[in-house]
């Protein structure tokens, strides 16, 4: 099985400019999520899904939208980039909306100039 | 929402010493879960212990949690080089569907 994947591995946008991260998960898991991580913030949650048609705001939400029409998939949209949003993004599922054991993608590192 | 609060952010050792992480919160949870993180991948769970338990073990992983102090602990007996990472604590079942991490604890392991 492969997991959680996630494309691309690295990105540099241009303040403005629109971009999907793409999330995948093949493990038939109900929750799913995505966090970003910053130096000395930790992680923290931008949105998150209960399961296909459902999902809902996070610690951070602005300027990020998100859709989840199968279970599989769960993209990332950045709506007009901004320099803000430079930071390494990790899309995690779990089985359970419970959420007691997340899988973790290996993240994408984007860079908002 | 809350977010666990680590102690130390970072801890240097040798190997075969033992290492102890700390995390503290503020209101009530119904599980807490530590995680470690490579450099530059993604997070990987170690162990979950739930609200009723005070003390969990997994291989050289030994967890404790005391509800009454609202903080957990993480020992890693024996520590080796490989063990060095960071490593977070998270906070379950405040808020449906929500996990909450904490800043982190950088460990590490010198050979």
């Amino acid at each position: 099985n492969a997991g959680v994947t996630q494309t691309p591995k690295f990105q540099v946008l241009k303040t403005g400019q629109s971009m999907t991260l793409q999330c995948a998960q093949d493990m038939n898991h109900e929750y799913m999520s995505w966090y970003r991580q910053d130096p000395g913030m930790g992680l923290r949650l931008i949105h998150y899904s209960v399961g296909a048609g459902i999902t809902d705001q996070g610690e951070v939400p602005n300027g990020y939208n998100v859709s989840r029409s199968t279970t599989e998939d769960f993209p990332l949209r950045l709506l007009s980039a901004a320099p803000s949003q430079t930071s390494v993004y990790f899309c995690a599922s779990s089985y359970l909306a419970g959420v007691e054991k997340l899988f973790f993608g290996s993240g994408t590192q984007l860079s908002v100039l | 929402s809350q977010q666990g609060e680590e102690d130390p952010q970072a801890l240097s050792i040798q190997e075969g010493e033992n290492a102890t992480m700390n995390c503290s919160y503020k209101t009530s949870i119904n599980n807490l879960q530590w995680y470690r993180q490579n450099s530059g991948r993604g997070l990987v769970h170690l162990i979950l212990i739930r609200s009723n338990e005070r003390e969990k073990h997994s291989g050289r992983l030994r967890v404790t949690l005391d509800t009454s102090k609202k903080s957990s602990s993480l020992l890693i007996t024996a520590s080796r080089a490989a063990d060095t990472a960071s490593y977070f604590c998270a906070l379950g079942g405040t808020s449906y569907g929500k996990l909450t991490f904490g800043q982190g604890t950088i460990l590490t392991v010198h050979p």
